[in-house]
């Protein structure tokens, strides 16, 4: 069975400042990719950051950057420089074939 | 970019009735389709996973009998609650994943909130 874990409580972030989302996951497949999407208040999930298992390196999209690191199972999210823009609900996903299981999501709110 | 489509974005219906919710792939052909659930304040859960021409299958603990699901295209995947009830009130997402093998496999529609009243 697989499960990703997020357990921080909700966040307050100075704008212009780093945060990390911590996420742990658990699952028995050599293969797996681990998502990170973000959630306004609208609802709508979008794709932020994607890491492939057999991937050596860290991903990085603009201000996000993933903390891989395999053997503890963990996969944190950095938000650099964050905005205004950035306050929402951010979920970890874990890929096992074609399903994806959620974390239960970390509250970010951004603050000027 | 992939993109796919919800409608409607927000329903009210009575109790005892059933409503349909689309999801619609855009700009590509989905060969699957997955139904998630999210009350407020939790997770996204996930109903169901469709492919097209074939039965969907539900996860464990969702009645298949209330929400039917019908994937009878590549493009338009629905989710009917039937006789919904006001515990049925959520936030409903679809997402869909297309023939090529890619790391984003599935692409979120905006979601629809349903209330039941």
């Amino acid at each position: 069975a697989q499960k990703i874990t997020q357990t921080q409580p909700g966040m307050f972030v100075q704008e212009k400042e780093a945060v990390t989302l911590d996420c742990t996951y658990d699952t028995s497949d050599p293969s797996y990719g681990l998502f990170w999407y973000k959630q306004p208040s609208s609802g709508e999930m979008i794709f932020l950051i994607y890491q492939g298992s057999y991937d050596q390196q860290n991903a990085t999209e603009g201000r996000y950057s993933l903390n891989f690191q395999k053997a503890r199972k963990s996969a944190n999210l950095v938000i650099s420089a964050s905005q205004l823009g950035d306050s929402a609900m951010y979920f970890c996903a874990m890929r096992e074939g074609s399903r994806l299981a959620f974390g239960k999501g970390n509250q970010v709110v951004v603050i000027p | 970019g992939a993109v796919v489509s919800q409608h409607p974005s927000w329903v009210i219906c009575k109790s005892g009735t059933s409503v349909k919710i689309e999801c619609r792939s855009l700009d590509f052909q989905a060969t699957t389709m997955f139904w998630y659930r999210q009350f407020p304040k939790q997770s996204l859960m996930l109903m169901a996973t469709s492919n097209e021409g074939s039965k969907a299958t539900y996860e464990q603990g969702v009645e298949k009998d209330k929400f039917l699901i019908n994937h009878a295209s590549l493009t338009l995947s629905t989710l009917t609650v039937t006789s919904a009830h006001p515990e049925d009130s959520s936030f409903y997402i679809c997402s869909a994943r297309g023939r090529q093998e890619t790391r984003y496999e599935q692409y979120f529609g905006p979601g629809t909130r349903l209330t039941v009243t």
